[in-house]
């Protein structure tokens, strides 16, 4: 079964600081690995998708990395904002009769 | 309407009753999606729907039911609530073809408590 795993479950850092969020995914076949930010009460929204073939990809202050051959994912956030306070989920392509395959987030929480 | 809207925002329910979800996207997207959401649990597929009058089952099927009338809506009902039917329902929509292909777009959710 193609899982995805994160890391850390949560995480509090000060404002203006940098971090960086990590996920291991066991998917097969891969086609495709993204992030989501889901803000505490709405939706996930999409933050970036990266192919097989992309081992960086920016999206503003939101930079993903993807590392094929050990299948893993990280998500750097460069000068937190207060407003980057969310919780940040891997996903993985489908599996089975599941279109995508969701981690179970990490939590960031930045604070003044 | 701009984008994917579910109704209601919210709602207690009493054990036994029957609900529904609404679910409504002017995205002219193909795929729709249902998930709950619970604490520590990620999000898990419900039901899915690849095209109008289609439907599938998702990772937890049990207890619900969805139907696909047309393109924009997809309701999900759950003919009589339980305790452990309480949690986050999130609506998404998908196109299956072009540069944005299985990018999901999801609603704001429905918070449900069953007591």
């Amino acid at each position: 079964k193609n899982q995805v795993e994160q890391s850390p479950q949560s995480l509090i850092i000060l404002e203006g600081k940098n971090c960086t969020l990590q996920c291991n995914y066991t998917v097969s076949p891969f086609s495709n690995l993204r992030w989501y930010k889901q803000d505490t009460g709405r939706g996930p929204v999409s933050l970036t998708i990266m192919t097989f073939s992309e081992n960086t990809k920016s999206n503003g202050r939101y930079t993903a990395t993807l590392d094929a051959d050990t299948k893993q994912s990280s998500l750097h956030i460069t000068a937190s904002q207060l407003s980057d306070s969310a919780s940040y989920i891997c996903v993985g392509p489908p599996s089975g009769n599941t279109p995508l395959v969701f981690g179970k987030g990490t939590r960031l929480s930045v604070i003044a | 309407i701009a984008g994917i809207t579910q109704a209601p925002t919210s709602q207690i329910l009493a054990a036994g009753r029957r609900m529904t979800l609404r679910c409504t996207q002017d995205m002219r997207h193909n795929a729709m999606y249902w998930y709950r959401q619970d604490l520590g649990l990620g999000l898990r597929l419900i039901h899915y729907s690849n095209t109008a009058g289609t439907t599938g089952k998702g990772e937890v099927p049990d207890g619900y039911s969805v139907s696909r009338a047309n393109t924009d809506d997809f309701p999900l009902t759950l003919a009589s609530a339980v305790p452990s039917q309480t949690s986050v329902y999130f609506c998404a929509s998908s196109a299956l073809a072009g540069d944005d292909a299985d990018t999901q777009y999801f609603g704001p959710g429905t918070r449900l408590t069953v007591l």
